[in-house]
């Protein structure tokens, strides 16, 4: 089973800021047949379920902002959000679909500074 | 548009069932598999598995085995999530969720959840 953890747990960024959050995955979740990492990110609110942001790593869904950014390869991904918007805040999932079962981040609760 | 509209909040006592329902619209049901996942208050997402609403083949994650039961009625757009004897730790939001183009996993469409409560 592939385990993925990020770092931080919680991190406090200021309006107009980059916050960067952390996602490592046990084992590589690069799918050959495609050369894609089968890496995704969500962005969770308070009472609602999760909303897809990012996913084959780098690939913004339709409608996420711009200031929304993924990367990395194998192993380590990243989620970049430039210039940190109030709306933002929330709880970020990073999530591996190479292989099930599938699994989740334990989560990064992002505040404001 | 996609839309996964989920069961209401059911309150059970332990060592009972609980079946949720999820009713999908805006895309081709059966083309695409329906996993649901859960999240006990304040935690984070866990995947559960999945079912393949067009033959009706499921994959449940270990943990799981041998208490739930993924089902579908094809008539109705409908798929079913029932776990059977629960537990205190089973309460959690339950969630069905899908890709809508059928691209990967990365799951586009959530339904609402429904809330679980076990307690006596």
């Amino acid at each position: 089973d592939i385990v993925v953890n990020q770092s931080p747990d919680s991190l406090a960024v200021s309006l107009g800021e980059r916050a960067t959050i952390s996602c490592k995955a046990s084992q590589s979740v690069l799918d050959s047949s495609n050369n894609k990492n089968d890496l995704a990110w969500y962005q969770q609110k308070p009472g609602q379920p999760p909303k897809l942001l990012i996913y084959w790593t780098s690939i913004r869904e339709s409608g996420v902002p711009d200031r929304f950014s993924g990367s990395g390869s194998g192993t380590d991904f990243t989620l970049t959000i430039n210039s940190l918007q109030a709306e933002d805040v929330a709880v970020y999932y990073c999530h591996q679909f190479y292989s099930t079962p599938y699994s989740f981040g334990q989560g990064t609760k992002l505040e404001i500074k | 548009q996609v839309q996964l509209v989920q069961s209401g909040a059911e309150v059970k006592k332990p060592g009972a069932s609980v079946k949720v329902s999820c009713r999908a619209s805006g895309y081709t049901f059966t083309g695409y598999y329906m996993h649901w996942m859960r999240q006990a208050p304040g935690q984070g997402l866990e995947w559960m598995g999945w079912i393949n609403p067009h033959r009706g083949g499921t994959e449940y994650e270990q943990r799981f085995q041998g208490r739930v039961r993924m089902t579908r009625d094809t008539s109705i757009n409908t798929v079913y999530m029932e776990l059977r004897s629960l537990r205190a730790d089973d309460t959690a939001i339950y969630y069905c969720a899908s890709r809508s183009d059928g691209q990967n996993d990365a799951f586009d469409a959530w339904g609402q959840g429904t809330m679980v409560t076990v307690s006596s």
